[in-house]
């Protein structure tokens, strides 16, 4: 239990689909992450969010858009995915100040049809 | 960015302490040493970070060299369950928040 829940933990969709994923936070941390890990690659860090306001958006394509109404609440919706897109999608929360180590969710590995 | 060089593998035994060595030759003096694992089908782990002193807590040890180039992650008494990769990351110095992963070190605890 890391304090950090992500749902679903799995999902399969079509490239025409609309979905989301959905993470939340008990840890009353004030910075939210999301991350891609495709097969056999490093982590990518998509966008960061910070007091509920994005700070940080890493080139991530218009297909994937964040929502953060509260520190609590991160979702990540998805919308005309493509095959390369197929990855596990991870969510993390730390408290905003300097050294603080951020917590992960388990995921939600994404399958595009 | 400080980058991280770390071995590709290691295989250890089970009962006997773990090292983990990492390369962090270009850190920054206000870089922190960070250590994550990733368990298969997880998400990353946070076990220990650390500026300049040796840290220790409930799951392993970081010594970190003085001149802080370098770091060793020691878990005491690996078991099965410590089989995971292991990412040795030096935190961005242009953002407090950002985690930069490389590939890691793929630790197999054997019995």
């Amino acid at each position: 239990e890391t304090g950090v829940t992500q749902t679903p933990r799995h999902l399969v969709m079509g490239m025409t689909n609309k979905k989301s994923l959905k993470c939340e936070q008990h840890l009353g941390h004030n910075a939210m992450y999301w991350y891609k890990q495709s097969a056999k690659k490093p982590l990518e860090l998509m966008f960061v969010y910070n007091f509920k306001e994005q700070t940080e958006n890493n080139s991530v394509p218009s297909r994937f858009s964040p929502e953060c109404p509260n520190s609590s609440h991160l979702f990540l919706h998805l919308h005309t995915l493509q095959p390369e897109d197929s990855a596990l999608y991870l969510c993390a929360s730390s408290q905003e100040s300097q050294g603080q180590p951020q917590h992960f969710g388990d995921g939600t590995r994404l399958s595009i049809l | 960015d400080a980058k991280t060089t770390q071995p590709t593998s290691m295989d250890c035994a089970e009962g006997r302490a773990a090292n983990l060595p990492c390369n962090h030759s270009t850190i920054s003096g206000n870089e922190y040493v960070y250590w994550y694992r990733q368990i298969h089908s997880q998400g990353p782990q946070y076990i220990i970070h650390g500026l300049k002193n040796n840290e220790t807590n409930e799951m392993a040890s970081l010594i970190i060299t003085e001149d802080r180039k370098s770091s060793t992650l020691i878990l005491p008494h690996a078991t099965l369950r410590d089989t995971a990769v292991y990412y040795c990351i030096v935190r961005v110095e242009s953002n407090d928040y950002k985690l930069s992963f490389g590939a890691g070190t793929t630790v197999t605890v054997r019995a």
